[in-house]
């Protein structure tokens, strides 16, 4: 069974760079039969999808975020990343990755990680 | 982008009862290209129904998805204790977005 890991920083000062890791156990990130995605949740909030990634290193980002967002994958490490840059508190928020089953109607996400919360605060 | 709007907020039943949610989108989705989760307290959602009708792997059959167009909606037949939760809908069918909705919780009364 497919499992995701987040990790990365819990505090982010403002103006900085949000960095998050997730790793993917029980499957090959580059076995091509699925998308990676960003989705994060503001507290007692949402959902907000932020954007997905290929094993290839296509990406499609959600246009509200486009100009802050970086997602890159390393498959060797089997691992996919977000770099959020000029962070407000605005985005304090859970952040979770998971798994969008590549097909004809893709979108929907099939597995999540368990989620990591990062607080943007001096 | 496409607007979700589930409905109720809250949705205050026992177990054994018929919960019936609602979301409508602000324009048609595309294919019917819909999603439903279920989020408890600390947790991550997951994922229920997808193409607005199809169960996912290892769901209830007591959940059922139906809709389409702008129109959707999630019934859960018979309430058990587990399913007491937040519900949120999620369409992908838009070029631009995906988007969710604001979540329904279902509480018990």
């Amino acid at each position: 069974q497919v499992q995701l890991q987040e990790s990365g920083p819990g505090l982010v000062r403002p103006s900085q760079t949000l960095s998050l890791t997730c790793t993917v156990s029980g499957g090959s990130i580059n076995s091509g039969d699925y998308y990676w995605t960003w989705i994060r949740q503001h507290p007692g909030k949402g959902l907000e999808w932020i954007g997905y990634i290929y094993y290839t290193g296509g990406t499609y980002y959600n246009p509200s975020l486009k100009s802050q967002i970086i997602i890159s994958v390393d498959t060797s490490q089997n691992q996919f990343s977000l770099k959020l840059s000029s962070v407000t508190a605005a985005d304090t928020a859970v952040y979770y990755c998971a798994r969008v089953p590549k097909g004809y109607s893709y979108g929907y996400l099939d597995y999540w990680g368990q989620g990591t919360l990062v607080t943007v605060s001096s | 982008e496409i607007v979700l709007t589930q409905s109720p907020g809250t949705l205050s039943l026992s177990p054994g009862e018929r919960a019936t949610l609602s979301c409508r989108a602000s324009q048609s989705v595309y294919s019917n290209y819909l999603a439903w989760y279920q989020q408890k307290p600390g947790q991550a959602p997951r994922l229920l129904i997808y193409g607005a009708s199809s169960r996912a792997a290892g769901i209830p059959d007591r959940f059922s998805g139906s809709g389409s167009g702008t129109d959707f909606t999630l019934t859960i037949s018979r309430l058990e204790p587990e399913d007491f939760a937040v519900y949120y809908c999620q369409q992908y069918g838009s070029s631009v977005s995906w988007t969710f909705g604001q979540g329904t919780k279902v509480e018990i009364e």
